[in-house]
């Protein structure tokens, strides 16, 4: 079936540093994909909606200049935490949406990235 | 706006009896699609079900069952004779399919089921 791949699947950093997170959508193209984050404990909350070729479209609250989103390719969107500070550890989840038969649409979640800033 | 609510923040079962998780939805779609997943202490999302809103037949799929009623806005999830390996957090969601925000889901926050052996 349908596989979506993040990168890296925990990362541990330190205050003040960038990070990266790739989402690969592995078998399918992905005209949409969407970034989750989970707080411990907490429910799944939706950060941003990024489609192949345009900008993001950033929920409520979060910052763009701090979540910068590129969804430069059918099967590639990556998410970068820039100058990470200790609230930004959290465990972020993206969700690929496309066409993985004639005429059939699906969504699949990747497997987490798991962002500790000390 | 749409909103998910599950009521049950931790349930804890024997093992071998059946458990019900509660989910209740607000939306002005008329049509959406209602899930609901599955997260171990892996964190990775296991889908088990999606169900449109047209569709409000119940369905059973070996343990698992769900009850759709519209009239309720309800989407119940039952695990039968539960096992230790049910041992997760279950999330309700819920997506519109059209306009902006199509396809991006709304979450509940979460029930956390123990079976305790």
């Amino acid at each position: 079936g349908a596989v979506v791949s993040q990168h890296p699947s925990w990362v541990i950093c330190k205050s003040g540093t960038s990070v990266k997170i790739e989402c690969r959508s592995l078998d399918f193209q992905a005209t949409t994909m969407f970034w989750y984050r989970q707080f411990p404990k907490q429910s799944l909350m939706l950060m941003a909606t990024s489609n192949e070729g345009s900008k993001a479209t950033y929920e409520q609250g979060v910052e763009k200049d701090k979540f910068l989103i590129n969804h430069a390719s059918l099967t590639l969107s990556t998410l970068t935490v820039t100058s990470a500070h200790p609230e930004d550890s959290s465990f972020y989840i993206c969700s690929a949406r496309g066409r993985i038969l004639a005429g059939v649409v699906e969504q699949f979640f990747g497997p987490g990235t798991r962002l500790t800033v000390l | 706006a749409q909103k998910v609510t599950q009521a049950q923040t931790e349930i804890s079962v024997v093992e071998k009896e059946d458990v019900t998780l509660d989910c209740v939805y607000e939306t002005r779609d008329t049509t959406y699609y209602l899930f609901w997943y599955k997260q171990p202490p892996s964190g990775e999302l296991v889908f088990l079900i999606r169900r449109n809103s047209f569709d409000e037949q119940n369905e059973i799929s070996g343990r698992y069952s769900w009850n759709f009623q519209k009239s309720t806005s309800s989407f119940n999830f039952t695990i039968t004779a539960s096992q230790v390996v049910d041992s997760a957090v279950y999330f309700c969601a819920l997506s519109s399919t059209s306009g902006a925000g199509s396809y991006q889901l709304t979450f509940g926050k979460g029930t956390k089921l123990s079976v305790i052996p």
